[in-house]
């Protein structure tokens, strides 16, 4: 069974660019989650997808960030403009509901200069 | 506000010896509690889990308590290995999300 797959793997950006960040789950996964683990931290959740509906998206700054699920399948997540305190590794994961063990991808390093 | 604290940034045990990580929590609402490892370059991997009705689960060298009274959970593994060096997360459900800990590097040394 093939994991979640996230692209790309390292990002390096300045300040006030945009960036995208491409989630695949696992296949039959009906919630995707995408989360912010900043350095020294534990992972924080964005925004919880259920099929192609937002679940929770309460921790997401959405004056800058922004994430979509097409389909029900796929999902991208979108930093614009980016800040210097963005910098961390945002996971995605998927589980087959809510109330399933989550499954991570390997992450996106994303520096921002 | 730190809902879920891991306090030790990190442990170090020599291979063989038993590994405990310790976990504190203040929402009295979480239902589960799991412990995630990560290694580097990789996205965390379930590890354990056990629900708030229960006091303890075992799985192989890996065994989770629970304690509700003190809102303290830990992972004991015995015996240590090489392998098991690695980044461990606790984390706790509050409805359906997991909030986590900030983590606890573990070395086994051989």
């Amino acid at each position: 069974e093939a994991g979640v797959a996230q692209s790309p793997r390292y990002k390096i950006i300045e300040k006030r660019q945009s960036v995208a960040f491409w989630c695949n789950p696992i296949s039959g996964h009906a919630t995707l989650y995408w989360y912010q683990q900043i350095l020294g931290q534990g992972p924080k959740l964005l925004i919880q997808f259920q099929n192609n509906g937002v679940v929770d998206d309460s921790q997401l700054p959405k004056d800058r960030f922004s994430a979509e699920r097409l389909k029900g399948v796929d999902s991208t997540l979108k930093i614009q403009p980016a800040k210097l305190e963005d910098s961390a590794v945002y996971l995605c994961a998927s589980s087959l509901d809510s109330r399933y063990e989550q499954y991570f991808g390997p992450g996106t390093r994303l520096t921002v200069t | 506000d730190q809902q879920v604290k891991q306090n030790s940034p990190s442990l170090s045990v020599q291979e063989g010896r038993i590994s405990i990580l310790n976990c504190d929590y203040t929402n009295s609402m979480f239902d589960y509690f799991l412990w995630y490892k990560k290694y580097p370059a990789e996205g965390p991997t379930f590890l354990i889990s056990i629900s708030s009705i229960k006091d303890k689960n075992e799985d192989g060298r890996f065994t989770v308590f629970l304690n509700k009274s003190a809102k303290h959970l830990s992972l004991h593994i015995v015996p240590s290995q090489p392998g098991d060096s690695a980044v461990y997360f606790c984390a706790a459900r509050d409805g359906n999300k997991l909030v986590f800990g900030a983590g606890t590097i573990l070395r086994v040394k051989s």
